[in-house]
This record gives C-alpha cells, structure tokens and sequence, in this order.
C-alpha cells in the first residue's frame, strides 16, 4: 500500500493567481500521476511525472498552465497556473509501484476559482 | 484512444446483486481496474483483471473478456453504504500506472 498526504485539501482562489498542490507519499514510488476531476465527471490524466526530469503531458494539458515538479521518488508538485473559472475542479495525485498493481490516490485537492 | 462506456446510474434494493458493464475499444492494455468513489471522496481500488475470466473478492467480482472489449463489475448483498460512482479503468501498455476511466457509475441503493 502507500499512504499519501496532499496538500492543500481545498482552497479558494482569485482568477489570474496561481496554486500550487503538494503530493508525498510515504515510501519511494516508481510512477507518480496527476489527475484531474471537474465537477460531476470522472477523472482525467494530466500527466506523469517523472523524477528528474520533465513531466510527460497528456493530449490538451502543457506545461506552461499545469507545472509539475519531481524532486525526488517520494514527492511532487503541481501547479495550476494563472486560474480562470474553469479550473475548479479537485486535483488528485496517483502512485503505482508496479504494473498491473493498483494505484493508489490521494484525497484531493477542492480549488474554487472566483 | 481508449473508448470506455458505462452506464450513468444504476438503482437497486438493499440486499439485492447489481451488474455494472464496462465496454471499451482499444488495441491493447494492461488490465482493468474497478475503483470505487464516494461523493468527495479519493477512488479506492476494488479489484482488477488481467486475464480473462472472473476475479472474486468478497462480496465484489469482476468478469473480464478481451475478446469481447467487455467488463463487469457484480455487487452482491448491497448495502446502503455501496451507494458511490464506480470507475471502471484501463491501464495502458506503456505505462503502469497510468490510467483511463470511463465516466463512471452512480449505484443509488435504496432501503
């Protein structure tokens, strides 16, 4: 298992500022995603990201609006960039250790952008 | 792409079984994960398929065939505490880890 602690659990932001979501896990993972769940829908894969190197972005997500750091096998951050309305959403981070194992997730990140 | 349908919602009795399907198209994966989600509440895995063929946990199973892109999810003996979305997931080949969900299921279990 991995226990994971995300930060904040939700905020409230101003349009045009930007937020930015902490992920540690307990332990050293291999693969450390970030998704994205808008209100009433499932989850969508941002991106992967990858410990010392840049982040592997979906198809519609860059890099410019959702920064990612991985700073080391136990840690990441994401940002989300100059907010609108639109980016209200809950941000969660997932860990996997191996294939064909399950991910694990954090609780969530709650931003309201005003 | 990895098309993967799901119905919307699904009512059902305390006690009673209910089947939620899964379809996909997509050339190839990994497995297929079943996750369950409380309304503001992170996903937790329920249970998962590689091979073809019926996964049994409790009062959770999961049916896989490849060959048919289908999956389902059976609940038995319902209990109001299973009223959440349910997530069927693929995981790609080129990644683990990295997972696609369908929209998701909303299971209402009523008294």
């Amino acid at each position: 298992s991995a226990v994971i602690s995300q930060k904040p659990s939700r905020d409230i932001c101003q349009r045009g500022t930007s937020l930015t979501i902490q992920c540690q896990v307990d332990s050293q993972v291999t693969m450390m995603f970030w998704y994205r769940q808008q209100p009433g829908q499932s989850l969508t894969l941002i991106a992967t990201a990858n410990q010392g190197s840049e982040a592997t972005y979906e198809s519609g997500f860059v890099i410019d609006k959702f920064p990612i750091s991985r700073p080391n096998l136990t840690f990441s951050t994401l940002t989300v960039s100059n907010m609108s309305p639109e980016d209200s959403s809950i941000y969660l981070c997932s860990v996997s250790r191996a294939v064909n194992t399950e991910a694990f997730f954090g609780q969530g990140t709650r931003l309201t952008v005003v | 792409g990895q098309n993967i349908d799901q119905p919307t919602e699904m009512t059902a009795t305390e006690g009673a079984i209910v089947q939620i399907n899964c379809t996909y198209q997509t050339s190839g994966f990994n497995g297929l994960f079943w996750y369950q989600q409380h309304a503001g509440e992170a996903p937790t895995f329920l249970s998962y398929n590689v091979l073809d063929g019926l996964e049994e946990k409790g009062r959770f199973s999961s049916f896989l065939s490849r060959s048919k892109g289908y999956s389902y999810l059976l609940l038995k003996e319902l209990q109001m505490k299973d009223s959440a979305s349910y997530l069927c997931a693929i995981e790609g080949p080129d990644s683990w880890g990295k997972l696609q969900f369908g929209a998701g299921t909303q299971v209402v279990v009523t008294p």
